[in-house]
């Protein structure tokens, strides 16, 4: 069964740094979006993409934050500069469309920021 | 805006009992959409149902069951005869209105299942 691959899975990085995550979605799936999950709470969207364009970036940090998807196809979620308080999974997810559609979801990428 | 209540933070049972996970949601459009997910402790979440405001139908899935009801605005999850396999948190989510793409979770039921 095809899957959502993401990488890496686990990553400690120092306060200031960058940070990057990447994230391959299931073939065929035009929506991709990235969700951060911070300890003890339910996921929440940072960016949503539509093929390569963004829909939805109201909860990404922008000063700090970045995300793009070019060939509308995997993507890339950077940090930096990475603070503390980023501490979290990021997990990456798709669908076939946007609309009521079941987001698959991969594995998480799980950052310490020390 | 859309809201999504999982009021148990955590619930523990001994195996074989069954169990039901409440799910509470707000919202202001007449179509939408609700989930249910699971994460183990790997980190995964996993699509275990997706049901439409229209079809109010309760679902049956093995051990699994789902009971929707929009008058209460709830859409509940039962685990019959659970097992230690079942340990994991469960989350409720909700997508509709301009972004129907976007899924708003609840923050989630740590089940323990106990031998």
């Amino acid at each position: 069964e095809a899957e959502v691959a993401q990488s890496p899975r686990y990553k400690i990085t120092e306060k200031s740094q960058a940070v990057a995550f990447w994230c391959d979605p299931i073939s065929g799936h035009a929506t991709l979006y990235w969700y951060r999950q911070i300890l003890g709470q339910g996921p929440e969207l940072l960016v949503q993409f539509q093929d390569e364009s963004v829909v939805d970036d109201s909860q990404l940090p922008k000063d700090r934050f970045s995300a793009e998807r070019l060939k509308g196809v995997d993507s890339t979620l950077k940090i930096q500069p990475a603070e503390l308080g980023d501490s979290a999974m990021y997990l990456c997810a798709s669908s076939r469309w946007a609309t009521g559609n079941t987001i698959y979801f991969g594995e998480g990428s799980w950052l310490t920021v020390v | 805006a859309q809201k999504v209540t999982q009021a148990q933070t955590e619930i523990s049972v001994v195996e074989k009992e069954d169990v039901t996970l409440d799910c509470v949601y707000e919202t202001r459009d007449t179509t939408y959409y609700l989930f249910w997910y699971k994460q183990p402790p790997s980190g995964e979440l996993v699509f275990l149902i997706r049901r439409n405001s229209f079809d109010e139908q309760n679902e049956i899935s093995g051990r699994y069951s789902w009971n929707f009801q929009k008058s209460t605005s709830s859409f509940n999850f039962t685990i019959t005869a659970s097992q230690v396999v079942d340990s994991a948190v469960y989350f409720c989510a909700l997508s509709g209105g301009t972004n129907a793409g976007k899924s708003t979770f609840g923050d989630g039921t740590t089940l323990t299942v106990k031998p």
